[in-house]
């Protein structure tokens, strides 16, 4: 089946404390982009990546890293959470772009206390 | 600037009923538009999308979304509302459409909600 997969589901976790959150896709797609999900604020828009190690700043980048070393996986990474960081996190993945339609992964609820 | 609204939080219909769900966009040239639902705990899925052609565009379970370029609308319509169809509906617009590293902006969202 088609999909992408996001782990984990859902995160507790301290000021400070490294985490990362794994996403894999196994459509063969070149694009894959990080989402917020904030109420009243929709879908904001935090890094992308247009293939393997090409990576770009999206909306709200401050506070998280990405890498792309393979085409299939694009991992979000926090250094340093702060509750500000508190979220609903999607990744998705497309053929070459958003304009061919995202498949988004199940999301991963943080929270950061 | 560029942007996308949605201008309900909530739409209540009767199961049965038809059902709009309103979006309009402030973007220049000719977007590509598109419409997301995401069920409970459930990602964002695609339901269609307008791109050129036809205002009238059909896509997943039923809905269709009429693109009126006077009034940069793109409203997503149903003719008879299902209780199934309950989720919370986006709204997007890619402003340079056909780009690989086009942009896209989501709407706030819009709970449908549908009453037996």
């Amino acid at each position: 089946e088609a999909q992408v997969t996001q782990n984990p589901r859902y995160l507790i976790t301290v000021t400070g404390k490294k985490l990362t959150v794994t996403c894999s896709q196994n459509m063969n797609h070149e694009y894959m982009s990080w989402y917020r999900q904030d109420p009243g604020l929709g879908l904001r828009q935090i890094y992308y990546s247009m293939n393997v190690e090409v990576t770009d700043k999206g909306d709200v980048p401050e506070g998280y890293k990405v890498s792309r070393k393979e085409k299939r996986n694009f991992p979000l990474i926090l250094e340093s959470p702060s509750p500000n960081q508190t979220s609903l996190y999607f990744c998705a993945s497309s053929l070459q772009g958003p304009d061919y339609g995202y498949t988004f992964g199940s999301g991963t609820r943080l929270t950061v206390v | 600037a560029q942007s996308v609204a949605q201008p309900e939080d909530q739409v209540n219909v009767a199961e049965g009923n038809p059902l709009t769900v309103k979006c309009t966009y402030s973007v220049s040239g000719n977007p590509y538009l598109f419409w997301y639902v995401q069920y409970p705990n459930r990602g964002l899925q695609f339901l269609l999308k307008y791109i050129t052609g036809d205002n009238l565009v059909k896509g997943s379970y039923g809905f269709e979304a009429e693109f009126n370029k006077s009034q940069t609308s793109f409203h997503l319509k149903k003719p008879s509302a299902l209780v199934s169809d309950s989720a919370l509906y986006f709204c997007a617009v890619s402003p340079r459409g056909g780009s690989s590293a086009s942009k896209i902006i989501f709407g706030s969202g819009t709970r449908l909600s549908i009453r037996p």
